[in-house]
């Protein structure tokens, strides 16, 4: 079984839709991302929670919102979605390993805003 | 604050040969390095890291990256591609105490027969 999932795996969805993702793990880490993948620019950062009630804007962070149910829950909405949020998105997790916080990804949500 | 260049999108080698990914990074503290690859449909999967000590670092299928620092480089390479190894390939860095990471763009490795 996946230690991160993300449901639903594909969406489209029309301009103006409420629209929620959600990531769910199993590792046990306090530390969780939101990330959007786009050709040609990398993965973004979005939004990023250290624990339940530590909640935090990453560089893109306009146009989305987040919600920690848990610590193994944590969902990114798009109030009110508009077709340059067409991408591809990521949650991840982390901890620290060696020294370092390593992140492990959930297999993503490729996302269609039409 | 800190930030990854990746040279090119697109680099394609012949089975066999030597694979060769640059990466540069800029940062204000002693940085923490990853290689990620992504593999066609599915999330990023961490191939190695660098935090301190050894500047040449091991990771898996047979990948190895080496620290410069008078370079503020971390290139990944491996002797001999495979078709498997066809993938993007990320660059990403954080300063060790805080756990966020800033990706470069990616690099396309293509393998071809």
């Amino acid at each position: 079984d996946a230690d991160v999932t993300q449901t639903p795996r594909n969406r489209i969805t029309k301009t103006g839709k409420r629209i929620m993702l959600e990531c769910s793990q199993t590792k046990g880490h306090d530390r969780m991302y939101w990330y959007r993948q786009d050709p040609g620019l990398g993965l973004r950062l979005i939004y990023y929670s250290f624990d339940v009630k530590d909640i935090n804007k990453g560089e893109i962070s306009d146009g989305y919102s987040v919600s920690r149910q848990a610590q193994a829950k944590f969902s990114l909405s798009l109030e009110s979605a508009i077709p340059n949020q067409t991408a591809l998105y990521f949650c991840a997790t982390s901890a620290r390993s060696g020294g370092a916080y390593e992140q492990y990804f959930g297999p993503g949500t490729r996302l269609t805003v039409t | 604050a800190q930030s990854v260049t990746q040279l090119g999108s697109h680099v394609s080698v012949s089975e066999g040969a030597l694979v060769l990914l640059r990466c540069n990074y800029s940062s204000s503290v002693p940085p923490y390095l990853f290689w990620y690859v992504q593999y066609p449909n599915q999330g990023l999967q961490l191939l190695l890291k660098y935090t301190t000590g050894a500047t040449l670092v091991k990771g898996i299928n047979g990948f190895e990256a080496e620290f410069k620092k008078s370079e503020t480089s971390f290139h990944l390479t491996k002797p001999s591609a495979h078709m498997s190894d066809a993938a993007e390939y990320f660059c990403a860095v954080s300063d060790g105490a805080n756990s966020k990471l800033t990706f470069g763009k990616g690099i396309t490795l293509s393998v071809r027969p």
